[in-house]
């Protein structure tokens, strides 16, 4: 099936040692998202990239990068996590089009200490 | 400001009983609108959405919702809850001027099922 596939699961990293998740998709859309997600909050969306384009929501910290380099694949480069940045963090696809629907991956667990 | 409110933060119910999980969102204009569900340390799973049309939209595991444009909201139902159905729920809404897929979401509804 297609899908939208995120490693690991679970990732534990030491407080400011860098750390990147992974995201890799099936579906050939052309857009691609990374939401963070606080425990019993919204998903909340850091950036997006349009093909290569890439586009940074204005509240994003500036710990967090993305780098896509291809079409099926996209990362997470969290700088020097702290431990305000541990929340589950949701990389979700779509194609292009008003109204258009994200699928999501099952989401990695940054865990930091 | 445009926002997405879910007010129930919490909604306990019985196995078999009517289930309903509002939301309202303010917009200059109708925005697109959907429904995910999020079982515990899983992603989220589309229910249903809303474009045009129809204002009442048929959904998977038995969800519908309907959309009031004159109370601004897209409240999501089941008539007849399973075990299954303990989960978070969110409501979400695209910007009618959105060429993507970015999505603001509702703060969550918590549904615990009781046998």
């Amino acid at each position: 099936d297609a899908m939208v596939i995120q490693n690991p699961r679970y990732q534990v990293t030491q407080f400011g040692k860098p750390v990147t998740l992974s995201c890799s998709q099936t579906l050939n859309h052309n857009v691609m998202y990374w939401y963070q997600q606080k425990s019993s909050q919204a998903p909340k969306l850091l950036f997006h990239y349009y093909d290569k384009d890439f586009n940074n929501e204005a509240d994003t910290p500036d710990n967090f990068q993305s780098r896509r380099p291809n079409t099926s694949f996209c990362f997470l480069d969290i700088r020097s996590p702290g431990l305000g940045d541990a929340a589950m963090y949701l990389c979700a696809t779509s194609r292009t089009g008003q109204g258009t629907e994200a699928f999501f991956g099952q989401g990695t667990r940054l865990t930091v200490v | 400001a445009q926002s997405v409110t879910q007010p129930d933060i919490h909604i306990t119910v019985s196995e078999g009983a009517s289930l309903e999980l509002r939301c309202n969102y303010s917009y200059g204009a109708t925005p697109y609108l959907f429904w995910y569900v999020q079982s515990p340390g899983q992603g989220l799973q589309l229910l249903l959405k809303y474009f045009s049309g129809d204002t009442l939209v048929q959904g998977i595991k038995g969800f519908e919702a309907e959309f009031k444009r004159s109370q601004s909201s897209f409240n999501l139902r089941k008539p007849s809850v399973h075990w299954s159905d303990a989960a978070e729920y969110f409501c979400a809404v695209g910007a009618p001027t959105d060429s993507w897929g970015k999505l603001q979401f509702g703060a969550g509804t918590q549904v615990v099922v009781t046998p």
